[in-house]
């Protein structure tokens, strides 16, 4: 079956260490993205790949950071930078101008 | 800058009753507008997408419209079931390359038997 992966499911981090989050696709879509969703907050952007090789910063991409080097993956890093990094963050895939497919998300705790 | 709203936070009907959730938007209207439905614990699903020359789409129990007049799309639920309480999403394509879909905050959807 087609879709998309995230892993682990739930995360755990400790003050001052960086965690990455695993985003895996066979669906072949070109674009990916990243999303941070807190409670009463909706979905806010983090990172957007239209292509391999190539992304773009969303709305709150300060303490993250993103690569795209295979079309089927793009993981997220969460930086220490990153002050308040306990949400649940969802990767998504689409073919430009399509609806988007969304993993299952991943839950970040700070210890 | 582009702003979404999506005015209830949460709905609460009774089974068998129409459930219309709304979308409202600042500004342009955008190329597409999007609806999903998210799960707790779960990653959102898409349900419908509406076109800007587009009034209304339908799918089995579901309907939407959306009116550019208004900066509005409403989504409806028709007969609705217990199996149908979740949060639904509205989303924005603002149709530009290069850009990415403006999500709303959602309203979360309570059908009781």
């Amino acid at each position: 079956d087609g879709g998309i992966t995230q892993s682990p499911k739930y995360l755990f981090r400790k003050e001052g260490q960086n965690v990455t989050l695993s985003c895996e696709q066979n669906l072949n879509h070109d674009a990916m993205y990243w999303y941070r969703q807190d409670p009463g907050q909706g979905l806010r952007l983090i990172y957007y790949s239209q292509i391999v090789n190539d992304f773009q910063k969303g709305d709150i991409a300060e303490g993250y950071s993103v690569s795209r080097e295979k079309k089927e993956s793009f993981p997220l890093t969460v930086t220490s930078a990153q002050k308040n990094p306990t949400a649940f963050y969802l990767c998504a895939s689409s073919i430009a101008r399509q609806p988007q497919h969304f993993g299952d998300g991943t839950r970040l705790s700070i210890l | 800058s582009q702003k979404i709203e999506q005015n209830s936070e949460a709905l609460n009907i009774q089974e068998g009753k129409t459930a219309t959730l709304t979308c409202n938007y600042t500004n342009y209207s955008p190329a597409y507008l999007q609806w999903y439905r998210q799960d707790p614990g779960r990653g959102p699903v898409f349900l419908l997408l509406i076109r800007e020359n587009e009034k209304e789409k339908r799918k089995e129990r579901l309907k939407v419209t959306f009116d550019t007049t208004l900066k509005q799309s409403l989504f409806h639920i028709t007969a609705s079931q217990p199996a149908d309480s979740a949060t639904y999403l509205c989303a924005l394509d603002m149709g530009q390359a290069g850009t990415a879909l403006i999500f709303g905050k959602g309203t979360t959807l309570s059908v009781s038997s």
